[in-house]
């Protein structure tokens, strides 16, 4: 079965810093972009960032308004990514997905995981 | 980066009514434009990818055209569990972005 797994939301305080995974399985995780979509409470979809496979030397792009707080990582011999959020705002809260494309050939998202709650407030 | 506009932002249709979502991008696209439906507590699932086609398993009343800036997601015949969130999605530039959202409510 396709599968992506997040793990690691918290609530943390305004400041500080947060790491979330995502355990992929059931499909060629080294093959494939993982990315990071968030979605506040009552909101839309927000893209947050990806990571590139190896063979596209694991470019990563992130959304500007991020402004370099956050950071994807993989590591594919785990079949994991990583987001590190660095500098965490109330305005981060939000539920955290992970998903994916083929990194050459389909570029839409599929599958997805359930999501990981992160809630940032003192 | 470039902006996605789907209108309307939400709709009241009935069972059986045919229903039209539009999307806009700030510049062309070509046809790197996907289509999510997303309910409550869920995570979004695809329903149409490059802009006119149809995701595995996804049933054949949904279909999307379009190309270049301009896009339509259309359901033929509204069935109770189509009533949901729905995102277009550009996959064109580096920065990919999601339109807003129309949430389809019954009326």
């Amino acid at each position: 079965e396709v599968q992506l797994v997040e793990s690691g939301g918290s609530l943390v305080q305004p400041g500080g810093s947060l790491k979330v995974y995502c355990a992929a399985s059931g499909f060629t995780f080294s093959g494939s972009a993982m990315h990071w979509v968030r979605q506040a409470s009552g909101k839309g979809l927000e893209w947050v960032g990806r990571i590139r496979s190896k063979a596209n030397n694991y470019a990563t792009a992130y959304a500007a308004s991020l402004k370099g707080r956050f950071t994807i990582s993989r590591d594919d011999s785990k079949n994991t990514a990583y987001l590190q959020m660095n500098s965490l705002k109330t305005e981060d809260t939000a539920v955290y997905y992970c998903t994916r494309h083929l990194d050459y050939g389909d570029y839409w998202f599929d599958p997805w995981g359930q999501g990981t709650l992160v809630t940032v407030s003192s | 980066d470039i902006q996605m506009t789907q209108s309307p932002p939400s709709l009241s249709a009935s069972v059986g009514d045919r229903v039209t979502i539009t999307c806009r991008a700030s510049q062309s696209i070509s046809n790197y434009l996907n289509w999510y439906q997303q309910k409550p507590g869920k995570a979004p699932k695809v329903l149409i990818y490059a802009a006119s086609s149809l995701q595995s398993g996804v049933p054949s009343r949904f279909s999307g055209s379009g190309s270049g800036t301009d896009f339509t997601l259309t359901i033929s015949s509204l069935q109770p569990e189509d009533f949901a969130t729905y995102y277009c999605q550009q996959s064109y530039s580096t920065l990919w972005t999601f339109g807003q959202g129309t949430q389809v409510e019954i009326k």
